[in-house]
């Protein structure tokens, strides 16, 4: 069984740093079939998909054209885990962010989401 | 970028009717990367269809999927009271993915 445990602060200021981070359990971060996802849900954007990472001989990096100036995804082959690294945030990255394994770029598994707030 | 169109926005039903969800791409798509996740209050969206009408395990088979090209559909035959959720159709056409908006399926 496939489980993701995601963990990272609730709240945030304007213009810092949102650092989440999603543990894997029953499979490798270096997996050569799977992709490691980030994904927000908020009420104005609903599902959005931010970006993965996944190891094919190297590592790559897929990111969404919205944020892709200001994210980072990164694998930690020690802890077994991948976070998610956004820059300068604003009110409009409120939401609830969600890790996700995909296989052939279906999202097979799910963490259980952490509700990020900005505000000042 | 593809943009997923879900119709209707809310869908209202009695337990043992049959549901009928549409999801229309804006252009024409891979049924292999087609795929459906149910989602309930206060939890993380669970996958249901992929590659258009593969069940994902655990899913009852009075959940189907069909379609190609731009216009893709979700059936679940008879509904059971806890199928009354939002459903999202994903895409993906390398490196991105999309959602659709979603469609809320209500007693």
């Amino acid at each position: 069984q496939i489980l993701l445990q995601q963990s990272g602060p609730g709240l945030l200021k304007p213009s810092q740093t949102l650092s989440v981070t999603c543990a894997i359990s029953g499979d490798s971060v270096s997996s050569n079939i799977a992709a490691w996802n980030w994904i927000r849900q908020s009420p104005s954007r609903g599902l959005e998909w931010l970006g993965r990472t996944f190891y094919r001989s190297k590592w790559r990096y897929d990111y969404a054209i919205s944020v892709q100036s200001r994210i980072s995804i990164n694998a930690d082959t020690s802890q077994n885990q991948f976070s998610l690294q956004l820059n300068s945030v604003t009110s409009e990255d409120t939401a609830i962010y969600y890790c996700a394994r995909d296989v052939s770029a279906t999202l097979f598994e799910w963490g259980q989401g952490a509700l990020v707030i900005v505000s000042s | 970028e593809v943009v997923l169109t879900q119709s209707p926005g809310t869908l209202s039903l009695s337990p043992g009717e049959r549901a009928t969800l549409s999801c229309r791409a804006s252009q024409s798509i891979s049924g292999s990367y087609l795929a459906w996740y149910q989602q309930k209050v206060g939890q993380a969206p669970r996958l249901l269809i992929y590659g258009t009408s593969t069940r994902a395990t655990g899913i009852p088979d009075r959940f189907s999927g069909s379609g190609s090209g731009t216009d893709f559909t979700l059936t679940i035959s008879r509904l059971e009271p806890e199928d009354f959720a939002v459903y999202y159709c994903q895409n993906h056409i390398y490196p991105l993915t999309t959602f659709g908006q979603g469609t809320r399926l209500e007693i």
